[in-house]
């Protein structure tokens, strides 16, 4: 089936630096990346849509500036967390449409664990 | 707010039992349906869905029931099993939102062995 291949799975960085997250479709091309981030027990908190060929959207509320998405082919988004700060500590997850098991499901990345300490 | 929800955040299940997991919805205008299992520290992995048109649809072991008079949606899985253990999120998508999948609280689901 189809994978999404998300990388790291861990990271942890110091306040200040920057992380960059890759997210990588295998077997399939994907012109729409979803990126994701979720608190400790909570539901996927949906950040932003990389499109292939043009800029992403973010969702209201996500600054651009902290979290700069890049959607380089048709096989790799990347999510970069700019000037890390602790709050930004969360996880990370990726997902591709039109690409799951059923019609109308997603696939998702493993997802990425960010600490900044 | 959210658009999906769920009733209940834990269940715990007898091993062998049925499990039933429920979510409601507020927007009659979703298309489809989802249902996701997340195990620890892992992204959501797909489980089934259905279509906004549909009131029911099976899949391996588990049955997605939608009711769209009382904007409910139900997953069922049979004779549940230890490795059932896992978050269930409930998601919908809509061709007006772009297809944009909108996420439940989720359900922790813990199996008693």
């Amino acid at each position: 089936g189809a994978v999404v291949s998300q990388h790291p799975s861990r990271v942890i960085c110091k306040s200040g630096t920057s992380v960059k997250i890759e997210c990588r479709s295998l077997d399939f091309q994907a012109t729409t990346m979803f990126w994701y981030r979720q608190f400790p027990k909570k539901s996927l908190m949906l950040m932003a849509t990389s499109n292939e060929g043009s800029k992403a959207t973010y969702e209201q509320g996500v600054e651009k500036d902290k979290f700069l998405i890049n959607h380089a082919s048709l096989t790799l988004s990347t999510l970069t967390v700019t000037s890390a700060h602790p709050e930004d500590s969360s996880f990370y997850i990726c997902s591709a449409p039109g690409q799951a098991p059923g019609a109308y499901g997603y696939t998702f990345g493993s997802g990425t664990r960010l600490t900044v300490v | 707010g959210e658009s999906v929800g769920l009733h209940l955040p834990t269940l715990s299940v007898q091993e062998g039992d049925n499990s039933i997991i429920n979510c409601a919805y507020s927007n009659s205008a979703s298309d489809y349906f989802i249902w996701y299992k997340q195990e620890s520290g892992k992204g959501p992995q797909f489980i089934i869905d259905i279509r906004s048109n549909m009131d029911k649809r099976q899949g391996q072991r588990v049955t997605v029931l939608l009711n769209k008079t009382v904007k409910h949606l139900s997953l069922q899985i049979a004779a549940t099993q230890p490795g059932d253990s896992a978050v269930y999120f409930c998601a919908e998508k809509r061709y007006s939102n772009d297809y944009k999948l909108s996420f439940g609280a989720g359900t922790t689901v813990t199996v008693r062995a």
